[in-house]
C-alpha cells in the first residue's frame, strides 16, 4: 500500500515551453502533497505545499508565477513549469501525505521526473 | 529555523564491514526524526523513523536512536551488503499542524558497498 506514482518519469522540452508533472497517490487520500526539487548529489529541497482544494504554499525563493501546483483532488496534484528554461532543469520529485494522527503518518515519495531544457 | 547535518560522502566499504552515518539536527519542539535511502534510478523510500528521545528505530538491520541530549540520529550496521548501495537521507520533520508536518532533508550520503 501506500504507493504514489508519477508522470512522466522523464521529460525533454524546449526553452520557452510549459510541461506539466503528474504526481497520484494510487491507493490512499492524500490531504497534502509535498513537491521537491533535487540537483545532482544534493538534498531535496522543498518547493512547496499543497493541501487539497486550496492553494499551494510556496517556499521562500520559490516563483509561484513559474512552478504552478494545482492539487484539484485528494489523488492527483499537478506542477507545472512555466516557460522553463536551461535552469529548471532538475530532478522534480513529489510525496504525499494522508490523513492521519500527527506522529505515525509518513510521507510516501513518487519515483520522481527528470526535466531536461534544452 | 530547522536544519539537518550529515556526514559527508562518499563512503566506501567492502562487504560485512561496519557502517555508521551520523546526523545531527537543529530543530525548535520535537521533531520526529527519519532515515529515508533512494537506490540508483528510484525514488525515496522510508528506511526507519523515531518520533520521541531514546526511541530507536529499525529496518532491514538498520538502526538509529533519537538521541535528543546530543541531538543526532545516526544511522548503523553491523554487516553492510552490496545491495545496501544507496543514497542514505537524515530527515527532520517538526510535528504541528501550522508547519504541514515537512520534512527538512540532510544532503545525502553515498554508500557504495564492493564485494
Amino acid at each position: 500500500g501506500a504507493v504514489v506514482s508519477q508522470h512522466p518519469s522523464w521529460v525533454i522540452c524546449k526553452s520557452g515551453t510549459s510541461v506539466k508533472i503528474e504526481c497520484r497517490s494510487l491507493d490512499f487520500q492524500a490531504t497534502t502533497m509535498f513537491w521537491y526539487r533535487q540537483f545532482p548529489k544534493q538534498s531535496l529541497m522543498l518547493m512547496a505545499t499543497s493541501n487539497e482544494g486550496s492553494k499551494a504554499t510556496y517556499e521562500q525563493g520559490v516563483e509561484k508565477d513559474k512552478f504552478l501546483i494545482n492539487h484539484a483532488s485528494l489523488t492527483l496534484s499537478t506542477l507545472t513549469v512555466t516557460s522553463a528554461h536551461p535552469e529548471d532543469s532538475s530532478f522534480y520529485i513529489c510525496s504525499a501525505k494522508g490523513p492521519g494522527v500527527a506522529v505515525s503518518y509518513e510521507q510516501y515519495f513518487g519515483p520522481g521526473t527528470r526535466l531536461t531544457v534544452t | 529555523g530547522n536544519s539537518v547535518t550529515q556526514m559527508e560522502g562518499p563512503v566506501t566499504l567492502s562487504e560485512e564491514a561496519f557502517l555508521t552515518i551520523n546526523c545531527t539536527y537543529t530543530a525548535t519542539g520535537y521533531p520526529s526524526l527519519f532515515w529515508y535511502v533512494q537506490y540508483p534510478g528510484e525514488g525515496l523510500q522510508l528506511l526507519l523513523k523515531a518520533t520521541k528521545a531514546d526511541d530507536k528505530g529499525s529496518n532491514k538491520g538498520f538502526e538509529a536512536t533519537y538521541r535528543k541530549e546530543t541531538t543526532s540520529f545516526h544511522l548503523e550496521k553491523g554487516s553492510v551488503q552490496v545491495s545496501d548501495s544507496a543514497v542514505y537521507f537524515c530527515a527532520l520533520r517538526e510535528n504541528s499542524g501550522g508547519s504541514n508536518y515537512k520534512l527538512t532533508f540532510g544532503k545525502g550520503t553515498l554508500l557504495t558497498v564492493n564485494p
